[in-house]
């Protein structure tokens, strides 16, 4: 069965740290993969997504993510954080099921950036 | 000019009752899905119609019952509301089912008490 992985649950930075979110998915066959944004009390939105082409891929806000297929993951960047990045951030993978093609989210990571 | 909206955005209500959450989405797309998010703000598929087809139905209790009376609409009705059901459902939409961006609305907060 398909499954995505994150491996940080909650994290804590201070403004203009280093960002890292890790992603992992088991799933043999064609994915694309995404990243979506839930600011707090919000929706969530697209952050970036991979289909095909360079492994790294450019989203909104200065977020990047690369695609490493041996790997099996697709962990989110970004060089230097602010406050208003403090969100929970869901990768998610689509692919062929049974029934159709569906997209699996992670459980999600907290990040909370300090000022 | 919201493009995935729910009504309402949130609902009180006693153990056993029914209620319905409803869906629209202007963006003309062919496919439209309910996800439960608990409160560890795991998020988890339960419907996905295409087309106001049915095409994936996760493991959910037959208490609860979707129902697309257009490509634009995706309501979701819940018999007999149990203290579980307490939840965020978050309805959205892409364009196809394979692989394309999915656009959530604001999401609906269920309480049950």
């Amino acid at each position: 069965a398909q499954s995505v992985s994150q491996h940080n649950h909650h994290v804590i930075l201070s403004e203009a740290a280093s960002l890292e979110l890790g992603c992992n998915y088991s799933y043999g066959g064609t994915v694309n993969l995404f990243w979506y944004v839930q600011y707090p009390g919000q929706h969530l939105q697209l952050l970036l997504k991979y289909f095909s082409g360079d492994p790294l891929v450019k989203g909104i806000k200065g977020f990047e993510a690369e695609f490493i297929k041996s790997k099996f993951s697709f962990n989110l960047r970004k060089p230097s954080v602010q406050w208003s990045d403090t969100a929970e951030y869901f990768c998610a993978v689509n692919a062929r099921g049974t029934g159709g093609f569906k997209t699996i989210f992670g459980a999600g990571t907290r990040l909370f950036v300090k000022a | 000019d919201t493009a995935v909206s729910q009504t309402p955005k949130y609902l009180v209500t006693q153990m056993g009752n029914d209620k319905s959450i409803k869906c629209e989405q202007n963006l003309g797309h062919d496919t439209m899905y309910w996800y439960k998010q608990d409160s560890k703000k795991f998020l988890k598929i339960m419907f996905s119609y295409n087309n106001k087809e049915l095409i994936i139905n996760e493991t959910v209790p037959n208490r609860f019952s979707p129902k697309s009376p257009d490509k634009a609409h995706l309501n979701l009705h819940i018999n007999s509301l149990e203290l579980g059901d307490s939840a965020v459902y978050f309805c959205a939409s892409s364009l196809r089912q394979s692989g394309d961006t999915q656009y959530f609305g604001p999401g609906t907060r269920l309480t049950v008490l």
